[in-house]
């Protein structure tokens, strides 16, 4: 049974790219989520998405944007980045229609913003 | 809104000795609390949860006590090992469908030594 995975491993950007970033739950798993965790913090909730919808956003500009597709796996994308857009990006699954849930972490994504 | 507070890290300790990592927590209603543990170039692993008061969730020798009254989640070991070395995350996440977003601590590295 695989669970969450996440591509690329790491990831170098100049300022002012663009970049996607891609997750697939965990099978039997229907929700993605995805944080950001700068170097040396707790990861920061971007956003929630279920049924190919965003649910929830944290606290993050409209430069952050994702998608989901019919087969639950997810892509996150960051515009114009900056270089404080440096950090590990996590994508979490779990099942939505739950009421205790639990989160399952890929690997993460190291991106690196020069 | 939530938050997450863990004491201030890094603790350092020789191997077999007891371990305390404190953890509070500022919620409305009764979140899910739970202990992530990240290795060096890993994703977050969950160690153990607690879903309501006195709950006490327990993993590999590690253990947890949702306190309620102290708005508490201090995680305890009573002999570490070098292998226990990783950085410990606090976080909360309020349960029922639709929960969405977890929040976390800014993380406690623990460095075990032989």
């Amino acid at each position: 049974d695989a669970g969450v995975t996440q591509s690329p491993t790491h990831l170098i950007k100049t300022r002012g790219q663009q970049v996607t970033l891609r997750c697939s739950p965990k099978s039997g798993h229907d929700t993605v989520s995805w944080y950001q965790q700068a170097l040396g913090q707790g990861p920061q909730f971007i956003f929630q998405y279920y049924e190919e919808e965003e649910r929830q956003r944290g606290n993050f500009p409209d430069r952050f944007s994702g998608h989901q597709f019919p087969n639950y796996s997810s892509e996150l994308n960051v515009n114009a980045l900056l270089l404080g857009d440096s950090a590990l990006y996590l994508c979490a699954s779990s099942l939505f229609a739950t009421v205790d849930y639990e989160q399952y972490f890929g690997p993460g994504t190291r991106l690196t913003v020069t | 809104g939530d938050s997450v507070t863990q004491m201030e890290g890094p603790v350092t300790l020789s191997e077999e000795a007891f371990l305390t990592i404190n953890c509070t927590y500022t919620a409305t209603g009764y979140p899910s609390l739970f202990w992530y543990v990240q290795y060096p170039g890993e994703g977050l692993q969950l160690l153990l949860k607690a879903t309501k008061a006195d709950d006490k969730g327990s993993n590999k020798g590690f253990e947890a006590t949702y306190r309620k009254e102290t708005t508490s989640f201090h995680l305890e070991k009573g002999s570490v090992q070098v292998s226990d070395s990783a950085v410990y995350f606090c976080a909360l996440r309020r349960v029922g469908t639709n929960a969405g977003k977890s929040t976390f601590g800014d993380g406690t590295t623990l460095t075990v030594k032989p």
